[in-house]
Formats: structure tokens, C-alpha cells, sequence
């Protein structure tokens, strides 16, 4: 099993343009995120979809918008590129969460975004 | 705001010593708590978690520690290794927030052989 893939894996933008991140997991899971890592602030959560065919906003959510293509892909859109966006971007996917129990989030490698 | 808190931006130790990684709270909703280590150029791997009703859970060399009313977590590594070297997340989740993450800083551990 690959896990959870991402791609791509570097990517340089100029202010404006715009790009789509893709993440696919094979492990059937029902949930999957999208965070992204700065410097000095952890992980946040951008987007994140509990089952197919729901999205919700996570804590940071503007200037980008997300796609859940079906079970396995996720995928995470920037449709005019800012400097503020330059950071590392992460999928996760775990298996759907309760309020009773909580199951481990799998992480993809991460893609290196820069914004010229 | 940030309800999840890690001060210590890096610990170095030796090798066969113990390591602890400290890591606060603000949010008393928060009712599961949990341990990412993260290698360069890698995403973050589980490592262990811990339910609110609980004050301890152990997992080979790694020990979680939750002190709910001080709104404290550490993790203990016994022994520490060069390959546990890696910045290590703490993560918390609200009761209601389903599969939603609140992370820490990070803190880079260093061991050294």
C-alpha cells in the first residue's frame, strides 16, 4: 500500500496563478484533510471532507478551495496564488471520526509550495 | 489564539537519557491528545495518544502523561536514541469536533550518540 500520496512534490508559483494539489489515499479511509505547515506554527487545518461528498472549512480556509473527486482523492485549489501561501502543504486521511473514538490521521509527504 | 502550546522550540540529550517533551492547553473541550514525530521532508507519523479520562498510557519507550487539571501533557522517551531525533507535534481534539487537529509549535529533539 502507498499510504497517502500527494503531488506534486515542489512547486513554484508567481503572485496570481493558480494550481490544484492532488492527494489520493488507498486506504479506504472516509475522512481526509488538507493542513499546511508554517514556520513557528505547527499544522492548521485548511479544509477537511468527513465522507465522501462533504467539505468543511477548517481554521484557515480563505484563498483556497477543495475538491472531494470521490472516496480516494482530495484535492486542494489556489486559484490566485499569494506570498502568504508560500508554506508546506499536508493530506491526511484516517478512518471517520466519532465523538466516542478517535482514529490516527495518515499523513502524505507533503508538497513545498513558493509564491514568487 | 493558540490553544495548543509547545515553549520549548528545541531539546537536545543524550543518547540512553531520557527525553521529555512538554506540551499545554488552554481549551478544556479538548478530549484526546496525541503525539506526532515528524522526520525531515516526511509527513508526521502517529506515535501516541491519550484519552482525557486517562493520566497515562505507555507504549514501549514512549510514555504519555496528562495532567488534566494543570491542562499538561509530556511525553517521555526512555531510552532516548539518535533515531528518535525529529520534531515532535502535539495534537488535541474537542469533543465535537470530530476528526478536527489542533497542533503545537513543534519541538526539534536532538539526540545525541
Amino acid at each position: 500500500n502507498a499510504g497517502v500520496t500527494q503531488t506534486p512534490k515542489f512547486q513554484v508559483l508567481k503572485t496570481g496563478q493558480s494550481m490544484t494539489l492532488q492527494c489520493a489515499q488507498d486506504m479506504n479511509h472516509n475522512s481526509m484533510y488538507w493542513y499546511r505547515q508554517d514556520p513557528g506554527m505547527g499544522l492548521r487545518l485548511i479544509y477537511y471532507s468527513a465522507s465522501e461528498g462533504t467539505t468543511d472549512k477548517g481554521e484557515v480556509p480563505n484563498g483556497y478551495n477543495v475538491s472531494r473527486l470521490n472516496k480516494r482523492e482530495f484535492s486542494l485549489r489556489l486559484e490566485s496564488a499569494a506570498p502568504s501561501q508560500t508554506s508546506v502543504y499536508f493530506c491526511a486521511s484516517s478512518e471517520f471520526p466519532t465523538a466516542q473514538a478517535y482514529n490516527e490521521q495518515f499523513f502524505g509527504p507533503g508538497t513545498r509550495l513558493t509564491v514568487l | 489564539d493558540q490553544q495548543v502550546k509547545q515553549n520549548s522550540p528545541s531539546l537536545s540529550v543524550q543518547e540512553g537519557r531520557i527525553s521529555i517533551l512538554n506540551c499545554d492547553y488552554t481549551n478544556s473541550m479538548f478530549d484526546y491528545f496525541l503525539w506526532y514525530k515528524k522526520y525531515p521532508a516526511e509527513g508526521p507519523t502517529f506515535l501516541i495518544s491519550i484519552s482525557s479520562i486517562k493520566d497515562k498510557n505507555e507504549d514501549g519507550r514512549f510514555t504519555v502523561f496528562l495532567n488534566k487539571s494543570a491542562k499538561h501533557l509530556s511525553l517521555h522517551i526512555v531510552p532516548s536514541q539518535p533515531g528518535d531525533s525529529a520534531v515532535y507535534f502535539c495534537a488535541a481534539k474537542g469533543g465535537t469536533s470530530y476528526g478536527k487537529l489542533t497542533f503545537g509549535q513543534g519541538t526539534i529533539l536532538t539526540v545525541h550518540p
